[in-house]
């Protein structure tokens, strides 16, 4: 069975520094074509797509916040962390990481998320 | 970057109904398009994925279509449990969700 759980504060002050882990079970991100990524929905919004790695330890950003997160993986823990800098209340959300399967993105080739962590809210206030 | 509509915003419907949501897409996606259900509280759930397919253990009822920048999803006929907020999602490059349509009664 494919798990993802994400683990972190629950609130950041402004300009603090949020760190959130992702870990997984049921899959290896050793395995070709596994990625992860990390989503987040502030509360009654869409969802965003920030960031996700790859099971070659490529990383893609999105373009937005680009300069603000940091994504690596420890497979031997099983765990992606998350790293976004210098919070602001905007981003206030629901952070969620989400499984890849068939995901080739040095080629373009992306995949839909089959398998989601429950979230966790993180709130940003001082 | 690709910019993705979905319309209606909010849909309102009764058990029975055939519901169907439009997906657009601000350039062509070929079929790299999944929907995904979200009830509240809860993360998603994703239904179809490239276009078309039916994800496993999704009910038969759900259906996807369309190619290139227009998609629907339909449900065939509307059950208590599809009451929730569906978003299509492009990945062709990167990825993007739609703002999501809402079902209530």
């Amino acid at each position: 069975q494919v798990t993802l759980r994400e683990s972190g504060p629950a609130l950041v002050k402004p300009t603090q520094t949020l760190t959130l882990t992702c870990t997984f079970s049921g899959f290896s991100l050793t395995t070709s074509a596994m990625c992860v990524s990390w989503i987040r929905q502030p509360p009654g919004k869409a969802l965003e797509w920030l960031v996700l790695i790859d099971w070659d330890d490529d990383k893609y950003y999105s373009t937005s916040l680009k300069t603000r997160l940091t994504i690596s993986k420890d497979t031997s823990k099983n765990q992606v962390v998350l790293t976004m800098t210098n919070m602001d209340p905007v981003d206030t959300a629901t952070y969620y990481c989400a499984r890849t399967t068939g995901c080739m993105a040095s080629a373009g080739i992306w995949g839909a998320f089959d398998v989601w962590g429950q979230g966790t809210m993180v709130t940003v206030s001082s | 970057d690709i910019q993705m509509t979905q319309s209606p915003s909010t849909l309102s419907a009764s058990v029975g109904d055939r519901v169907t949501i439009t997906c657009r897409a601000s350039q062509s996606l070929s079929s790299w398009l999944a929907w995904y259900q979200q009830k509240p509280g809860k993360a998603p759930k994703l239904l179809i994925y490239k276009a078309s397919s039916l994800e496993s253990g999704v009910p038969s009822r759900f259906s996807g279509s369309g190619s290139g920048t227009e998609f629907t999803l339909t449900i065939s006929s509307l059950q208590p449990d599809d009451f929730a907020t569906y978003y299509c999602q492009q990945y062709n490059s990167y990825f993007t969700f739609g703002p999501g349509t809402k079902v209530d009664i």
